[in-house]
């Protein structure tokens, strides 16, 4: 069964520093959003893509965060410089349907950020 | 934009009783209303949703119902057993290209 991919699965890192999350769709999906799940709440929408373009970063702190996803498929999360209330876990999700209305979304087992 | 609450945080319930989480919703335009389950420290999974045009939605053992004049929508579990035990998440979307907002979540723990 396919999955969305995520790495690194953990990552440690002091502040300051700068990190990067990757993450490969299931093949074909159209939609693309990283979610970042503090302890003990919701996934909270860091950006939403449709293809490779930005439908919905509002959410997203631009000073220090970044994401691309250039070819349409795979995408990279960004944060530089990290600060310790990064500390998280990033949840990479995917759905199969482009368009307006992309129904089930199917998370990566995610990428846990420990900033000291 | 949309704001979901979830009651309540965390459920105890003995095995073979129901359990009952709620969600209100903000937006009047929400119309697609699925609830995730996250065991711990795996990732969230769908097990059940219900679009707007519809009150009630049944799957085995689980069933959602909607009702959006008060912008409400529960997540029902009958005949638990420990394997429910876990975080469920409700969340809402808009229509379009809206995004999916997730509630606080609710930790279920079910005692054999």
């Amino acid at each position: 069964e396919a999955e969305v991919a995520q790495s690194p699965r953990y990552k440690i890192t002091e502040k300051s520093q700068a990190v990067a999350f990757w993450c490969d769709p299931i093949s074909g999906h159209a939609t693309l959003y990283w979610y970042r799940q503090i302890l003990g709440q919701g996934p909270e929408l860091l950006v939403q893509f449709q293809d490779e373009s930005v439908v919905d970063d509002s959410q997203l702190p631009k000073d220090r965060f970044s994401a691309e996803r250039l070819k349409g498929v795979d995408s990279t999360l960004k944060i530089q410089p990290a600060e310790l209330g990064d500390s998280a876990m990033y949840l990479c999700a995917s759905s199969p349907k482009a368009g307006a209305f992309t129904g089930e979304l199917f998370f990566g087992e995610g990428s846990r950020l420990t900033v000291l | 934009g949309e704001n979901v609450e979830q009651h309540p945080s965390t459920l105890s319930v003995q095995e073979g009783d129901s359990a009952v989480i709620k969600c209100t919703y903000s937006d009047s335009a929400s119309n697609y209303f699925p609830w995730y389950k996250q065991e711990l420290g795996k990732r969230p999974q769908l097990i059940i949703d219900i679009r707007s045009n519809v009150g009630e939605k049944k799957d085995q053992r689980i069933a959602v119902t909607l009702n959006k004049t008060a912008k409400h929508f529960s997540l029902h579990i009958t005949e638990t057993q420990p394997e429910d035990s876990a975080v469920y998440f409700c969340a809402a979307r808009g229509p379009g290209y809206s995004t999916l907002t997730f509630g606080k979540g609710t930790m279920l723990l079910v005692s054999p």
